[in-house]
């Protein structure tokens, strides 16, 4: 089945605790891409990456990371979370490589919570 | 800069009642439209979307848009809802951005809720 899969579904933390939220498609997309979804703002875009060791930022990179060192995986590191990054996450992919007219495939969500 | 705007952050209506979701977006490029749906707890899926052609596009589960250039507008409609179309609909605009592919900007989210 093709599928965006992110891990955890769920996460509790502290501030200041590095953590990883990863991401794995099984399309062979070349682009993927991280969102974080917040009452009223809809979702903004924190990272994208078209291609292996392609990466670029989004509207709103600050105090994330990402890397793409394999085409099916696009973890997202917040190397020290506060609570203004408490929020729902979403990894996304697609192909072709111009992804502008296809389809988003969303993986089910990353609910973090900074405490 | 292009945007995308919803106008109705959340819209009540009854089950077999027509609905439409108001969607306006500005560019002073050429875009591409899509609506996404998420239901409760899952991610975005795509509902429909508008590429080229005709401006009457027709999605999953009865649902349809309507493109509009001069008013810059994608409106979502269903002639009668059901109780599952209960979920959150976002609105999106494509833009071509030539070095970077395509960038997918997001409207806030319309709530629709489908009473019995």
């Amino acid at each position: 089945e093709a599928q965006v899969t992110q891990n955890p579904r769920y996460l509790i933390t502290v501030t200041g605790k590095k953590l990883t939220v990863t991401c794995s498609q099984n399309m062979n997309h070349e682009y993927m891409s991280w969102y974080r979804q917040d009452p009223g703002l809809g979702l903004r875009q924190i990272y994208y990456s078209m291609n292996v060791e392609v990466t670029d930022k989004g509207d709103v990179p600050e105090g994330y990371k990402v890397s793409r060192k394999e085409k099916r995986n696009f973890p997202l590191i917040l190397e020290s979370p506060s609570p203004n990054q408490t929020s729902l996450y979403f990894c996304a992919s697609s192909s072709p490589l111009r992804a502008s007219n296809s389809p988003l495939h969303f993986g089910n969500g990353t609910r973090l919570t900074v405490t | 800069a292009q945007s995308v705007t919803q106008l109705d952050s959340q819209v009540p209506v009854f089950e077999e009642a027509p609905v439409e979701l108001r969607c306006n977006y500005s560019s002073s490029v050429s875009v591409y439209l899509f609506w996404y749906v998420q239901y409760p707890n899952q991610g975005l899926q795509l509902l429909l979307k508008y590429l080229s052609g005709s401006t009457l596009v027709k999605g999953i589960n009865g649902f349809e848009a309507e493109f509009n250039k001069s008013q810059t507008s994608f409106h979502l409609r269903k002639p009668s809802v059901h109780i599952s179309d209960t979920a959150e609909y976002f609105c999106a605009v494509s833009v071509i951005l030539y070095n970077q592919g395509g960038k997918l900007i997001f409207g806030q989210g319309t709530e629709l809720s489908v009473k019995p």
